[in-house]
């Protein structure tokens, strides 16, 4: 079974640039999770989706982050315009469901992302 | 609204040596508890988790956790460590009622001394 895949897998940018990730889940899981990790603390919830719907979003930082998953599989994060603290590793993550509150999260590798 | 400590930054320990990784939650409503695994440039791998039933939980790789909720701890060990196991820990406590929210701890890098 093939697990959550992203790319790129390290970006470089300056700020106020913008940029984007992008997120394949694990087939048939229809929760997907973004996280934002800061170096030297824990993964931080971004947003939540179950299939195309938003179920949690309170900690994104809407005016310049943005996510989407149109068909309820892939998904894209975006930040525009970049700032020095966005500097993290963005991970993404998958279940079979979030309905059943004891499913397993699967993570990809993660993005690295450096603003500099 | 549900929190994670994890006390120790850094734990150093020689190879074949016992280890016990701590983990202290607080939540107002009864809670899951995780503990995951990041190994370099990798995303994070489910070790165990606690969801009801015995607090004695066993997970992959010869890790175990103990719930024990009047302490509100969930400490991670291993009775003989392998360089392998070098890596940082997370302990997690999710919501057990809903839409699944998890919060994670800062982590503890296990560093395993051949």
């Amino acid at each position: 079974e093939a697990g959550v895949a992203q790319s790129p897998r390290y970006k470089i940018i300056e700020k106020r640039q913008s940029v984007a990730f992008w997120c394949n889940p694990i087939s048939g899981h229809a929760t997907l999770y973004w996280y934002q990790q800061i170096l030297g603390q824990g993964p931080k919830l971004l947003i939540q989706f179950q299939n195309n719907g938003v179920v949690d979003d309170s900690q994104l930082p809407k005016d310049r982050f943005s996510a989407e998953r149109l068909k309820g599989v892939d998904s894209t994060l975006k930040i525009q315009p970049a700032k020095l603290e966005d500097s993290a590793v963005y991970l993404c993550a998958s279940s079979f469901s979030s309905l059943a509150e004891k499913e397993t999260q699967y993570f990809g590798p993660g993005t690295r992302l450096l603003v500099l | 609204a549900q929190s994670v400590t994890q006390l120790d930054s850094q734990v150093p320990v020689f190879e074949e040596a016992p280890v016990e990784l701590r983990c202290n939650y607080s939540s107002s409503v009864s809670v899951y508890l995780f503990w995951y695994v990041q190994y370099p440039n990798q995303g994070l791998q489910l070790l165990l988790k606690y969801l009801s039933g015995s607090t004695l939980v066993k997970g992959i790789n010869g890790f175990e956790a103990e719930f024990n909720k009047s302490q509100t701890s969930f400490h991670l060990r291993k009775p003989s460590v392998h360089i392998s196991d070098t890596a940082e820990y997370f302990c997690a406590v999710s919501n057990s009622g809903g839409y699944q929210k998890v919060t994670f701890g800062t982590g503890t890098k296990l560093q395993v001394i051949p």
